[in-house]
């Protein structure tokens, strides 16, 4: 079963922010928070992941709270060709551990 | 990012035939593999673990002897549905996870998916 808990769907206007949060109240010490996007009929795509701190790169920022319990992935400047199912994932990030997707959140940006 | 590929893209066939999908890690060696199995307006499920040069790890409800894996070389895995049957119809993705240590990551990279139809 999938550790994490997303709203089912959101809404953003072009340019503007895109906040997309996900409560782990059960990660535990050694989990890493993963973020993919999957645009429809294709292959999930990477975003970013982070243990503890908060982290940056080209795409996108992921803000973990102090106790991790929860995170908010946030694409700055929103675009049309955002518009995704974004899913948030929690596991170990080394050995074999396996990807558990859950529903997601179904990101619509509008114009 | 991790570059992965999957052939082929889309595959039409006849109940009762085998049908082969690989997978490749293009840039980058993959110890490990994972094929997933995704269903319209569902989520990904996650069928089975494929390690290089050992025995695929199939996840609960899966049949390993209908779904044969092989990971041959860090590079390749392939999945073959066999005696296909229309409740096999969907999107199968696999994903390649780059050895530690190499290419400075530690996570998973998708392919682009094959849509299976079984007719």
């Amino acid at each position: 079963d999938a550790k994490t808990t997303q709203p089912t769907s959101m809404d953003c206007a072009e340019g503007r922010a895109a906040n997309l949060p996900c409560n782990h109240s059960t990660i535990s010490g050694n989990e890493y928070v993963y973020w993919y996007r999957q645009i429809h009929s294709q292959g999930p795509q990477y975003i970013i992941h982070g243990l503890k701190n908060n982290e940056t790169n080209e795409m996108a920022s992921l803000i973990i709270t102090e106790d991790r319990k929860s995170s908010t992935l946030i694409l700055p400047h929103a675009t049309l060709r955002d518009t995704a199912v974004y899913y948030c994932i929690v596991a170990e990030s080394y050995n074999t551990d396996k990807l558990i997707f859950g529903t997601g959140t179904r990101l619509q940006v509008f114009p | 990012g991790a570059v992965v590929s999957q052939h082929p893209s889309r595959v039409i066939c006849k109940s009762g035939t085998s049908v082969k999908i690989e997978c490749r890690s293009l840039d980058f060696q993959a110890t490990t593999m994972f094929w997933y199995r995704q269903f319209p307006k569902q989520s990904l499920m996650l069928m089975a673990t494929s390690n290089e040069g050992s025995k695929a790890t199939y996840e609960q409800g899966v049949e390993k002897d209908k779904f044969l894996i092989n990971h041959a070389s860090l590079t390749l895995s392939t999945l073959t549905v066999t005696s296909a049957h229309p409740e096999d119809s969907s999107f199968y993705i696999c994903s390649a996870r780059a050895r530690y240590g190499q290419g400075g990551t530690d996570t998973q990279y998708f392919g682009p998916g094959t849509r299976l139809t079984v007719l």
